[in-house]
């Protein structure tokens, strides 16, 4: 088991609308990164959070934002939803921000945008 | 603009024989290649990784073999069971590129019984 836990595992939205999604990182990890996953493909990183700071970002519109809290945990935004934003959002959490990769995934958020 | 790729979409072994999975990249800056396996329904899970001063590295039954030379990378599974069924994906880190992962798209093993 990872540790690492999303919120809410499933939802559907429609067009326009917003979303929050959730993710406590492992215990003694500092940094959150969030990956979004289109069927069929493989994650594509949105994000990185390192001490409560965007420390990189993906080729993602301003729509994508995100927190991350002092405990460590964190939030991705999506404003506007479009029908492309349906994919299945995953957080990972590391020990530090710089090139370990072992990151530990969550089970991740299936978001479905009608 | 330059990728992680992956040869082969569907891999098929029978159980106990051995598996590779090969990875092609084309940036020769990435310092640092990682192998996940993503079972159905789950996130990716860590199997392997490897830094590019190396060429080889082993874990318990899978080996990662890394050819600088002509940018390509593989997973060896030893004696494949059902359980390694999944989707593997290789990825990469840039040199300075934090924790960022590029992703390929991914290689679907099924392990016949």
């Amino acid at each position: 088991e990872t540790g690492v836990t999303q919120s809410p595992t499933h939802l559907i939205k429609t067009r326009g609308q917003q979303v929050t999604l959730r993710c406590s990182s492992q215990s003694g990890h500092n940094t959150v990164s969030w990956y979004q996953q289109a069927l069929g493909q493989g994650p594509q990183f949105i994000f990185q959070y390192y001490r409560e700071e965007e420390n990189g970002r993906g080729n993602f519109p301003p729509r994508f934002s995100g927190l991350q809290f002092p405990n460590y945990s964190s939030e991705l935004n999506v404003n506007a939803l479009e029908l492309d934003d349906s994919a299945l959002y995953l957080c990972a959490s590391s020990k530090d921000r710089v090139g370990s990769g072992e990151l530990f995934f969550g089970e991740g958020s299936r978001l479905t945008v009608l | 603009g330059e990728s992680v790729g992956l040869h082969l979409p569907t891999l098929s072994v029978q159980e106990g024989d051995n598996s590779i999975i090969n990875c092609a990249y084309s940036n020769s800056a990435s310092d640092y290649f990682i192998w996940y396996k993503q079972e159905s329904g789950k996130g990716p899970q860590f199997i392997i990784d490897i830094r590019s001063n190396m060429d080889k590295r082993q874990g318990q039954r899978v080996t990662v073999l890394l050819n600088k030379t002509v940018k390509h990378l593989s997973l060896q599974i030893a004696a494949t069971q059902p359980g390694d069924s999944a989707v593997y994906f290789c990825a990469e880190i840039l040199t300075g590129g934090g924790n960022k992962l590029t992703f390929g798209t991914g290689t679907q093993l099924k392990v016949e019984l």
